[in-house]
């Protein structure tokens, strides 16, 4: 099965830090770009950083640049997200999404189900 | 860059046909997704390439457009298409609540 499995996710206090992992089964993960995309409670949806399918190419949104870091290990199927120095409006169900081809281009074919962050003390 | 959806919401009965607009501060060209996200899900891709239908996805969807404006057009609105709907392009816009009198 074709699939996107998140985890990671949890409870943290302002400052803190967090790494998300998504699982990828049923397909060549190594030829995908992979992105990270989070819905706030009550906002809409917002794309948040990207990487291109051998990890040459990082991109990220200004809410988060300097502050999480994408990353991916083609050997075990997972891409990650380090996030530090996280505050409130981090809080958030993030969504791990594949993007249609081997670069970043907005086209996110297969979605995880999301795993919620919620950042408070 | 920015994109603007409108409008914020759109109430329709069983039937009717859905025209949801998204304009772009600067021209993308063609580059620019529709996604449906319904509660509880995951968000599904429509429409990329502003005009291209996405694997398994009805022909009741359609998009248009290129430069600045785009629109999806959701034809003979059924219960399954209630969702929030949003483009994409560098960022996404602000979505459409699409609601069933």
């Amino acid at each position: 099965e074709v699939k996107l499995v998140e985890s990671g996710g949890g409870l943290v206090q302002p400052g803190g830090s967090l790494r998300l992992s998504c699982i990828a089964s049923g397909f060549n993960f190594n030829t995908y770009g992979m992105n990270w995309v989070r819905q706030a409670p009550g906002k809409g949806l917002e794309w948040i950083s990207g990487l291109s399918d051998s990890g040459d190419g990082t991109f990220y949104a200004a809410s988060v640049k300097g502050r999480f870091i994408i990353s991916r290990d083609n050997s075990r199927n997972t891409l990650f997200l380090q996030m530090n120095t996280l505050r409130g409006d981090d809080t958030a169900r993030y969504y791990c999404a594949r993007d249609s081809g081997s670069d970043i281009r907005g086209y996110f074919d297969l979605w995880g189900q999301g795993a919620l962050i919620i950042v408070s003390s | 860059f920015v994109l603007t959806q409108s409008p914020a919401t759109l109430s329709l009965s069983p039937g009717e046909t859905a025209t949801l607009s998204c304009r772009a501060s600067q021209s993308v060209g063609n580059q620019l997704a529709w996604y449906q996200h319904k509660p509880g899900q995951a968000p599904r891709l429509l429409i990329y390439d502003a005009s291209n239908r996405a694997s398994g996805v009805p022909d009741r969807f359609s998009g248009s457009g290129s430069g600045t404006d785009f629109t999806l057009t959701v034809s003979s609105l059924g219960p399954e298409d209630v969702a929030v709907y949003y483009c994409l392009a560098v960022s996404f816009g602000g979505g459409t609540k699409v609601e069933m009198k």
